[in-house]
C-alpha cells in the first residue's frame, strides 16, 4: 500500500513570496490533515478535510494560508505572502473516516529568508 | 482546550536498556495515538490506544483513561529507536489530534 505522498521535500523562499505544497493521501482515506511542525515542537493541526469538505480550520491563519481538496482526493496548501515565522515542516496526514490511526507523509521543509 | 504533557522531555539510554515514557492529559479522551519521529523527520504511527494495553514487538502501550494517562514501554532498546516520541489525543470524536511536546530519546551503542 502506497503511503501519503508529499511534494516538494524542501522549499526555500524569501519573505512575502508565495509557496504551495501538494499532498496525495493513502487510497481510500476520506480524511486529510495538514499539520505545521516548528522545530522542537509537536505538530499543530492547521486544517482537516472530510472528503472535499472542511471539518476544522480554526488554527489556519486565513489571512495568508489557504487549502483546498477539490475532488476529495489530493490537496494543496498555499501560503501567500510568507513570513519568517512560517519556517517549519508542513506535514500531510490521512486516515479512514471517523476515529482511526493517522498516517503521515514525509513532510515539506519550508525555509523563509 | 485539552492539555497534553509528556515526560521526560529528554532521555538517554544505552543499547539494551528498557524505558517508560509517560503522557498525561487534562480531559477525558476517546482517541490516543503514539508516534515515533525518526531523525529524518518521518512520523510513524505506533499505537492507536484510547484505552487498555497493546503490544507490538519490543514496544507496548497502556492507557488508563479514567486516570488520564498513557505509558509507552520500550524494551531492549536499539539505536534505531532514537528520535522523538509523541503522544496525541482527541476528545471531540473527530480525529482532531492534539500533540504533546514529545520525548526525545537517544540510544547509544
Amino acid at each position: 500500500e502506497a503511503g501519503v505522498a508529499q511534494s516538494p521535500r524542501y522549499k526555500i523562499i524569501e519573505k512575502r513570496q508565495s509557496v504551495a505544497f501538494w499532498c496525495n493521501p493513502i487510497s481510500g482515506h476520506a480524511t486529510l490533515y495538514w499539520y505545521q511542525q516548528i522545530l522542537g515542537q509537536g505538530p499543530k493541526l492547521l486544517i482537516q478535510f472530510q472528503n472535499n469538505g472542511v471539518v476544522d480550520d480554526s488554527q489556519l491563519p486565513k489571512d495568508r494560508f489557504s487549502a483546498e481538496r477539490l475532488k476529495g482526493v489530493d490537496s494543496t496548501l498555499k501560503i501567500q505572502p510568507a513570513k519568517l515565522e512560517d519556517s517549519a515542516v508542513y506535514l500531510c496526514a490521512s486516515s479512514l473516516a471517523g476515529v482511526s490511526p493517522l498516517h503521515f507523509g514525509n513532510g515539506t521543509r519550508l525555509t523563509v529568508t | 482546550g485539552i492539555q497534553v504533557e509528556q515526560s521526560p522531555p529528554d532521555l538517554i539510554l544505552q543499547e539494551g536498556a528498557n524505558s517508560t515514557l509517560r503522557c498525561n492529559f487534562s480531559d477525558s479522551v476517546n482517541n490516543l495515538q503514539w508516534f515515533h519521529q525518526n531523525p529524518w523527520g518521518q512520523l510513524i504511527n505506533l499505537f492507536y490506544i484510547p484505552s487498555g494495553t497493546k503490544q507490538n514487538g519490543r514496544l507496548s502501550a497502556t492507557t488508563v483513561a479514567t486516570e488520564r494517562y498513557s505509558l509507552l514501554y520500550i524494551s531492549s532498546s536499539q539505536t534505531t529507536d532514537s528520535g522523538v516520541y509523541f503522544c496525541a489525543v482527541d476528545s471531540g470524536g473527530y480525529n482532531k489530534l492534539i500533540f504533546g511536546a514529545g520525548t526525545r530519546l537517544a540510544v547509544h551503542p
